[in-house]
């Protein structure tokens, strides 16, 4: 059983440039849910997609937006770079009503 | 709105012995999910330990276990014989559904593990 997996491991941005993380969920799968992790805190919820639709929202701005596709791997997209969105972001998957498994991160650095 | 307060930002334990973090939490909900995950160095979060809110038997998991206090909203991690593998931060969260809803965290605990 494949788990959760994330691309890239890390990566660089300038401020105001876009960037675009990856998830796949783990076989089986059908909802994932993003969070940004800053550093030395404790994530906070971005947003979740079951079947293809987004399913619950934090309090992040529209810069924030995501997809999710049939085979239910998931993509984060994140406009407009600012420094404070440096952080790691995590990917969770798992069955609707099930508890989350997460994926290894994405660091990323914007300068 | 749900929160999570961890009030002990460090923790240290000798191998072997017993350590217990501290976890409280605020909502009106009666029906709700608490976890403890484990976030070592590699940054993977990994689930330590699940409890329903409706069951009165208190969780374990091997090593770990759990003291559910739902009238204090207290939700304490038990570990027992404590291994160097164990050294990690650790975080208490909050669901309200069967834990595939949003997840509410708290700031974490870091636990160091002497040999």
């Amino acid at each position: 059983e494949t788990g959760v997996t994330q691309s890239p491991t890390h990566l660089i941005k300038t401020r105001g440039q876009q960037v675009t993380l990856r998830c796949s969920s783990q076989s089986g799968h059908n909802t994932v849910s993003w969070y940004q992790q800053a550093l030395g805190q404790g994530p906070q919820f971005i947003f979740q997609y079951y079947r293809e639709e987004e399913n619950g929202r934090g309090n992040f701005p529209p810069r924030f937006s995501g997809l999710q596709f049939p085979n239910y791997s998931s993509e984060l997209n994140v406009n407009a770079l600012e420094l404070d969105d440096s952080a790691l972001y995590l990917c969770a998957s798992s069955l609707y009503y099930r508890e989350q498994y997460f994926g290894p991160g994405t660091r990323l650095t914007v300068t | 709105a749900q929160t999570v307060t961890q009030s002990q930002p460090e923790m240290s334990v000798q191998e072997a012995e017993t350590v217990t973090l501290s976890c409280t939490y605020d909502t009106s909900e009666s029906d709700y999910y608490l976890f403890w995950y484990k976030q070592p160095p590699s940054r993977q979060m990994i689930l330590v330990i699940r409890q329903e809110a409706y069951k009165q038997q208190n969780a374990t998991e091997n090593r770990f276990s759990v003291n559910f206090q739902k009238a204090a909203k207290s939700f304490s991690l038990k570990i027992s014989d404590s291994q160097l593998g164990d050294a990690a931060m650790y975080f208490c969260a909050y669901s309200p559904q069967g834990g595939s809803e949003k997840l509410v965290f708290g700031k974490g605990t870091k636990l160091t593990v002497n040999p």
